[in-house]
């Protein structure tokens, strides 16, 4: 089975609609983000979490919410989607320095293609 | 804002060669650094991670890193048509509480 799993895999679905993004790890770590990939524009971290009572904006957090239900877990919202958030969304996690080998090492889920129609 | 700088190519490379890619970024404090591996549609992999200048050695891959130019590289010897893919750099800060900035990333196309 996959360390980090991300549900749906793809998704299509209109304006204004509420949609969420679900991540579940079994990696045992404690960080956890969620970054959008646009063609040309690279990864840009939406939201990030280093514990389950910690939750961080990241570049790019207009638009959505996260909520962080378990270690295991953790969901990003789109609250009244746009086209303009149609984009391929990836959910990583990472532990904190010093408790592995390498220091702030992430490790991706598969991807999330959404489109808004 | 750190910046985090890549050639979007292609670098096209014959089957066999050495390919080099190369990645600037802006913070000078930045102390881990990660090369990560994406195919079209797919999630990145890591490939490689370096922390201290010098070069670091995987099997075909190097990475190589010079904090005081603030650049590193990754170089891929043999390289094969599997080896195509698109690769990342990312840059960590000086905290156990800072994040990863990417860059945008190389396109490399390995030709048989």
């Amino acid at each position: 089975d996959a360390d980090v799993t991300q549900t749906p895999r793809n998704r299509i679905t209109k304006t204004g609609k509420r949609i969420m993004l679900e991540c579940s790890q079994t990696k045992g770590h404690d960080r956890m983000y969620w970054y959008r990939q646009d063609p040309g524009l690279g990864l840009r971290l939406i939201y990030y979490s280093f514990d389950v009572k910690d939750i961080n904006k990241g570049e790019i957090s207009d638009g959505y919410s996260v909520s962080r239900q378990a270690q295991a877990k953790f969901s990003l919202s789109l609250e009244s989607a746009i086209p303009n958030q149609t984009a391929l969304y990836f959910c990583a996690t990472s532990d904190p320095p010093g408790r592995q080998t390498s220091t702030d090492t992430q490790y991706f889920g598969p991807g999330t293609r959404l489109t808004v129609l | 804002q750190k910046e985090v700088e890549q050639n979007s190519g292609p670098l096209s490379v014959p089957e066999g060669a050495i390919a080099s890619l190369n990645c600037t970024y802006s913070d000078r404090v930045s102390q881990s650094f990660f090369w990560y591996r994406q195919y079209s549609g797919k999630s990145p992999e890591l490939i490689m991670s370096i922390y201290s200048n010098g070069d670091k050695e995987d099997g075909r891959f190097t990475a190589q890193l010079n904090k005081a130019s603030q650049y590193v590289s990754l170089l891929i010897r043999d390289s094969q048509p599997s080896d195509s893919a698109t690769y990342l750099c990312a840059v960590g800060g000086d905290s156990g509480y800072s994040t990863l900035t990417f860059g945008k990333g190389t396109m490399l196309l390995v030709s048989p």
